[in-house]
């Protein structure tokens, strides 16, 4: 069983600037891996960034990048140089192997304020 | 490649009105979920198939709900008779056999229940 707690409802960024969205999950899988997805206003969930859980260096994909500490069990995502475009639901999600659904946090909204 | 397609995008009904959805995945992918989003909550699971075999169907109000993905590639849901609480986004999702599980969503359903 999974538990996901975002703790941030709502976060606002000046555009260009950098933000960090939290996560915290608990989860009794040895194996797992951990995921941001991106939820835009009335568009689709896309993936944002995925972690192994196995791995101690940090996912990066462009200006997105998580500081992961298993130990903690903490999951955040920093979103560097902020665009319009980055304004939308953002949920954390860790999942098991083996094809397994994800298990989401509640989400934070992200504003962009340009 | 194609994304998943999810019909009709938005639907309301009055309680106890049944209603059907669909969704056809990524082909090529052997699992697809369903998940409810309701209104500022994270995506919770439904049901998952394995091909046209469920998988994990634990959280589906079997009492109102049910789904069936026919020859193991598109899937219909189905809700009868709906209640108000049944409004949400219903959301279809896909996945192939990899390792790390990335789940592709739909545009999904916004269903509303009056």
């Amino acid at each position: 069983a999974q538990t996901v707690t975002q703790s941030q409802p709502e976060m606002s960024v000046q555009e260009a600037e950098t933000v960090t969205l939290s996560c915290t999950y608990d989860t009794s899988e040895s194996d797992y891996y951990l995921f941001w997805y991106k939820q835009p206003p009335s568009r689709q969930m896309i993936l944002v960034i995925r972690q192994e859980a196995y791995k101690q260096q940090n996912a990066t994909e462009n200006r997105f990048s998580v500081n992961f500490q298993k130990a903690a069990k903490s999951f955040s995502l920093k979103i560097s140089d902020s665009q319009l475009g980055d304004a939308a639901m953002y949920f954390c999600a860790p999942g098991a192997t083996g094809r397994r659904a994800l298990t989401f946090g509640s989400g934070t909204r992200l504003q962009v304020q340009p | 490649e194609a994304g998943v397609a999810q019909s009709p995008r938005y639907k309301i009904i009055e309680k106890r009105q049944s209603v059907a959805f669909w969704c056809n995945p990524i082909s090529g992918h052997a699992t697809l979920y369903w998940y409810q989003q309701i209104l500022g909550q994270g995506p919770k699971l439904l049901i998952q198939f394995q091909n046209n075999g469920v998988v994990d169907d634990s959280q589906l109000p079997k009492d109102r709900f049910s789904a069936e993905r026919l020859k193991g590639v598109d899937s219909t849901l189905k809700i009868q008779p709906a209640k108000l609480e049944d409004s949400a986004v219903y959301l279809c999702a896909s996945s192939t056999r990899q390792e790390y599980n990335e789940q592709f969503f739909g545009p999904g359903t916004r269903l509303t229940v009056l």
